[in-house]
């Protein structure tokens, strides 16, 4: 079945070592997202790539960055966890921009100690 | 700024009820509206997408679109205790999603 793999399911990690996140689709969608979503809130959009190039939100804190080395796979990375960070983090696909319909993945749930 | 507005409930409804989950939204050129289903701990899950005014079914579920009230509802029949969750509405102007808080359903059997 087609669809957007997320791993780990769950990541601890200590305050300010690095950690990354991957993300992998079997829909060949050109738009892969990433977004941070904490308790009780809705998901935030962090950076989209459309193909190879790659959309940062404004306000998105430079301590995340991703990479996306082909169309199936994209990377969180964030490199100095705050205590803040902790959340569930997000990974989506859409076929196209403007509009298409969003799939998640299952997520991945991060611990900061 | 595009918001996206919700009542965060929770929403209580009787096993077998109609359940009317609401949202309106701030900008006018949005063109795309989903629904997503969300439950504790998991990741959304999409259920309805509507791109124009009207209703739109999909077995239990119909979608609902005013443009000009600038407002999209989700309407669930036969509610189920497994249709507790989280509702999210998302609109999508320009390239992005703006999700709303969303609405908390609690089914009661």
């Amino acid at each position: 079945d087609a669809m957007v793999i997320q791993n780990p399911r769950y990541q601890v990690t200590q305050f300010g070592k690095p950690v990354t996140l991957s993300c992998s689709q079997t829909l060949n969608h050109n738009v892969m997202y990433w977004y941070q979503q904490k308790s009780s809130q809705a998901p935030k959009l962090l950076f989209h790539y459309y193909d190879k190039d790659f959309n940062n939100e404004a306000d998105t804190p430079d301590n995340f960055q991703s990479r996306r080395p082909n169309t199936s796979f994209c990377f969180l990375d964030i490199r100095s966890p705050g205590l803040g960070d902790a959340a569930m983090y997000l990974c989506a696909t859409s076929r196209e921009l403007g509009g298409h319909e969003q799939f998640f993945g299952p997520g991945t749930r991060l611990t900061v100690l | 700024q595009k918001e996206v507005e919700q009542n965060s409930g929770p929403l209580s409804v009787p096993e077998g009820a109609i359940a009317s989950l609401n949202c309106t939204y701030s900008d006018r050129v949005s063109q795309s509206f989903f629904w997503y289903r969300q439950y504790s701990g998991k990741s959304p899950e999409l259920i309805m997408s509507i791109y124009s005014n009207g209703d739109k079914e999909d077995g239990r579920f119909t979608a609902q679109l005013n443009k000009a009230s600038q407002y999209v509802s989700l309407l669930i029949r036969d509610s189920q205790p497994s249709d507790s969750a989280t509702y999210l509405c998302a609109v999508h102007a320009g390239n992005m999603l703006t999700f709303g808080g969303g609405t908390r359903l609690m089914v009661k059997p």
